[in-house]
């Protein structure tokens, strides 16, 4: 068990670029969710994949973000048009997916920072 | 809007002592239950899980569910000054993702 797997630690990116974050989570896990987490506030919901189906996304997510799965593996979240409110540490989880309807742990990886100027 | 709540404090509480931590929430389609800890600038490390009605233990640490109450407790007992940390409540929303609170501050002074 090498744990989740984030890349890169910290982005710092001018307003209007787009970026890309990478996670590999726990190889067993076939549950892989995104978070954001801005100071003082608890981790914020993005969306979820099981395998290479992304199952939910936040209603409260902008259009200018996306994910994907491609092969029930990895995952990417690209950020198009950052703007300063992106600003945030951006926490990829994974899990083993529900048994009888109760959820497994969340292992967290230990995020990107990102930084809008 | 489907919400956990959590007291954001700070909570202080000397070493040795019992720090108590609460949660309500309101989805009571709710099953899973997790107390996770964050130090500051660090990711959130799984504390405990707790599934059915009543007390879960480990080691220092006592989770408490009541389902009808729709309220999950964080029992620290002989609190150490490495306790130090925001405390996080999450919640499973019935057929989607963990739901966390905003987190609760804890300071152990020695």
């Amino acid at each position: 068990d090498t744990g989740v797997s984030q890349d890169p630690r910290h982005k710092i990116t001018k307003r209007g670029q787009n970026v890309t974050f990478r996670c590999d989570p726990i190889s067993e896990h076939n549950r892989l969710y995104w978070y954001r987490q801005t100071l003082g506030q608890g981790p914020e919901f993005l969306t979820y994949f099981q395998n290479e189906a992304q199952l939910e996304k936040s209603r409260l997510l902008s259009d200018r973000f996306s994910a994907e799965r491609p092969k029930g593996s990895f995952s990417t979240l690209e950020i198009q048009r950052t703007e300063q409110g992106d600003s945030a540490m951006y926490l990829c989880a994974s899990s083993l997916e529900p048994t009888g309807g109760y959820f497994s742990p969340l292992h967290f990886g230990n995020g990107t920072r990102l930084t809008v100027t | 809007q489907k919400e956990v709540e959590q007291n954001s404090g700070p909570l202080s509480v000397p070493e040795g002592a019992i720090a108590s931590l609460n949660c309500t929430y309101s989805d009571r389609g709710s099953q899973s239950f997790f107390w996770y800890r964050q130090y500051s600038g660090k990711s959130p490390e799984l504390i405990m899980s707790i599934y059915s009605n009543g007390d879960k233990e480990d080691g220092r640490f006592t989770a408490q569910l009541n389902k009808a109450s729709q309220y999950v407790s964080l029992l620290i007992r002989d609190s150490q000054p490495s306790d130090s940390a925001t405390y996080l409540c999450a919640v499973n929303q019935a057929g989607t993702a963990l739901i966390f609170g905003k987190g609760t501050t804890l300071s152990v002074s020695s």
